[in-house]
């Protein structure tokens, strides 16, 4: 069974770029997590879907952040424009049932220079 | 906010040395309580743990939750280098709040 997928593996854009990372989920998994780490802090949430729709948005830093999951398969989170601060690695999760265990995902390292 | 407090924050150790790793937490909707182990990208799944005092155990690995003591520990016995990572504890509240991680270096 394949395991999450992310893509690209690293990114490396200018201040004010977009970006767009994509994750695709254990196939079946209903729901599908995006956290980021940034240099030396700790794995924090961003947001939480179910199926196509948006359980829990409440990690999202600010509205330069747009995360999608249409039809309910794969994810992207579109940053538009980037900032310094955005630089860390963004992992994604994804799980069989709510509150239950998270696979996740190699990560996209982002590096906004 | 939740919050997650993993000790030590590295430890070094020679193989066939068994460490023990903590986790203590605060948070308002406890769901479960779940370990990783990162070595270079994806953290890998270890455990989840949902009621005190029942061992959870794989192979060499095992972990214990005290939900009176708002806590956990993560045993890995007769230590091996491949066992050189990132030890991740995260509280599930239907999201994860991570802790720093334990950095655990086995030398041979």
């Amino acid at each position: 069974e394949a395991g999450v997928t992310q893509f690209p593996s690293h990114s490396v854009i200018e201040k004010g770029q977009t970006v767009t990372l994509r994750c695709d989920p254990i196939s079946g998994h209903d729901n599908l997590y995006w956290y980021r780490r940034v240099m030396g802090k700790e794995i924090k949430f961003l947001l939480h879907f179910v199926k196509e729709s948006k359980q829990d948005e409440s990690g999202m830093p600010n509205n330069r952040f747009l995360a999608e999951r249409t039809g309910g398969t794969y994810s992207t989170l579109k940053v538009q424009p980037a900032e310094l601060e955005d630089s860390g690695v963004y992992f994604c999760a994804s799980s069989p049932r709510t509150a239950g265990e998270q696979y996740f995902g190699p990560g996209t390292r982002l590096t906004v220079t | 906010e939740d919050k997650v407090v993993q000790s030590p924050l590295s430890l070094v150790v020679h193989e066939g040395d068994t460490v023990t790793l903590n986790c203590s937490y605060e948070v308002t909707n406890f769901r479960s309580l779940l370990w990783y182990k990162q070595e270079k990208k994806a953290p890998t799944f270890l455990f989840m743990l949902t009621s005190s005092g029942i061992e959870k155990k794989s192979g060499r690995l095992s972990s214990i939750l005290d939900k009176k003591e708002l806590s956990s520990i993560l045993n890995i016995t007769a230590t091996q280098t491949g066992d050189s990572a990132i030890y991740l504890c995260a509280v599930n509240d239907y999201k994860l709040s991570f802790g720093a991680g334990t950095t655990v270096t086995v030398r041979a």
